[in-house]
């Protein structure tokens, strides 16, 4: 079964529109951390927010922010008034402390911004 | 700098000839990592080193191998390269396993 899931596959908005990504994730260990990670179209990987399972306030900086809910094992991204250098894909990922060592990724989502 | 680096960015080579793809950190990280990306399939872990001398399987090691003699160091080892190791791997470190990581800025490997 997939840790992560991401199930917007694709996603295309009109430049400012507000867009939300979802991440459902799966794990039965107690103290957990939470990753998003943005991978532009030149292809590096970039970090953007680890929240750790204790931690379930909402975090906003500047035009993204992220709703964590652990009653429904999600983490979702939400960016407000998209520009076109949002257009990239998302990857959600979790690691579990009690193993420690393994990061799971979701399967991302591809989002476009049109101007 | 802070940086991870892979060597080399982009290989083409042949079914069964060995390769390695060299990954190096200078931030003194305790965790390293191999993935491997694919359409439609995100990013799956192949191999982590916690500290040297220690490695781990992740979710893909079959055909792949890897060593961990130095702290910064951390090669990916494909002994016999087949097709269906076509693809884009990305090397990382963090301090620790559910530290963030960083990551190297990918190496295409296209196998024939």
């Amino acid at each position: 079964a997939q840790k992560v899931t991401q199930a917007q596959t694709e996603i295309s908005v009109v430049e400012k529109e507000d867009v939300t990504l979802d991440c459902v994730y799966e794990t039965r260990d107690t103290t957990y951390y939470l990753f998003w990670y943005k991978q532009p179209p030149s292809g590096e990987l970039v970090f953007l927010i680890r929240r750790n399972s204790f931690d379930e306030q909402n975090e906003i900086s500047g035009r993204y922010s992220w709703n964590f809910q652990k009653s429904t094992s999600s983490f979702n991204f939400t960016i407000t008034a998209s520009q076109v250098v949002d257009s990239a894909v998302y990857f959600c990922a979790l690691s579990e402390a009690d193993t420690g060592n393994q990061f799971y990724f979701g399967t991302g989502t591809s989002l476009t911004v049109i101007p | 700098e802070a940086q991870v680096t892979q060597n080399p960015r982009y290989l083409i080579t042949v079914t069964g000839k060995k390769l390695t793809v060299t990954c190096s950190q200078n931030m003194n990280h305790e965790y390293m990592s191999w993935y491997r990306q694919d359409p439609g399939l995100g990013l799956r872990q192949i191999y982590y080193s916690m500290n040297v001398e220690v490695t781990d399987k992740g979710d893909v090691p079959e055909g792949y191998k890897v060593s961990r003699k130095e702290k910064r160091n951390f090669p990916l080892i494909l002994e016999s390269p087949s097709p269906n190791q076509t693809s884009l791997y990305f090397c990382a470190s963090s301090r620790g396993g559910w530290e963030t990581q960083y990551f190297g800025p990918g190496t295409r490997l296209l196998v024939l």
